[in-house]
């Protein structure tokens, strides 16, 4: 059965980049989105952006100019960067196989303050 | 993007009643080609990822009661509890994933009246 671990930076400060990454343990790339999500606290969830197998992404309309989802298949693991982190980037963090039934991650909670 | 509109927000009630929750879409998220429904219904308590309890808007998933069920086609879903039990409090959350942005409604708090 797949697992998903995540890690990276759990506080930042304004303007500084977020970098995340989800190892992925007893499943392959092949025929699946890899995939963030966010939750601000005490608010609902939001779709980041997505990778398939070969490296195409799909990226959230608000957030395209600031994300980057990267694949290495050698390690299995994906990534996720958000540059010009504000205040408003603070929640956590999911990492995420697939669509329709979902493995996700434990999540990691980004805090951004100065 | 699609939107999705959930309704309540949030609802109480009794333990043993029925708590229904709906999902609206601004599009239809139906594939006619496979005949299926693009949207998922979770579960999340606090400090927990969300939960898959329904996929395909219907198909509940392995594990959950069966006091859990889906329903709706095209833009129109619900979700119904049939028998609210204590530990059924948490948010639901709808997702379609039939086109990126894989967006989600916005969440209904369920509590016990």
């Amino acid at each position: 059965q797949v697992q998903l671990q995540q890690w990276g930076a759990g506080l930042l400060k304004p303007s500084e980049t977020l970098s995340l990454t989800c190892a992925v343990y007893g499943g392959s790339f092949s025929g699946y989105y890899w995939g963030w999500i966010r939750q601000p606290p005490g608010k609902g969830l939001e779709w980041i952006g997505e990778i398939d197998h070969t490296g195409s992404t799909n990226y959230n309309p608000s957030l395209t100019s600031r994300v980057t989802i990267s694949l290495d298949t050698s390690k299995n693991q994906f990534s996720l960067k958000l540059s010009s982190v504000t205040a408003a980037d603070t929640g956590v963090y999911y990492c995420a196989r697939g669509w329709g039934r979902p493995t996700w991650g434990q999540g990691i909670l980004v805090s951004v303050s100065s | 993007d699609i939107v999705l509109t959930q309704s309540p927000d949030s609802l109480a009630v009794s333990l043993g009643e029925r708590a229904t929750i709906n999902c609206r879409s601004s599009q239809s998220v139906f594939y006619s080609s496979n005949n299926k429904n693009y949207l998922t219904w979770y579960q999340q308590k606090p400090g927990q990822p969300p939960k898959v309890l329904i996929y395909w808007a219907s198909t509940r998933e392995s594990g959950v009661p069966d006091r859990f069920s889906g329903s709706g086609s095209g833009t129109d879903f619900t979700l119904t509890i049939s028998s609210l039990q204590s530990e059924d409090v948490a948010v639901y959350y709808c997702q379609q994933f039939y086109s990126p942005p894989r967006t989600f409604g916005r969440g209904t708090k369920v509590e016990i009246k």
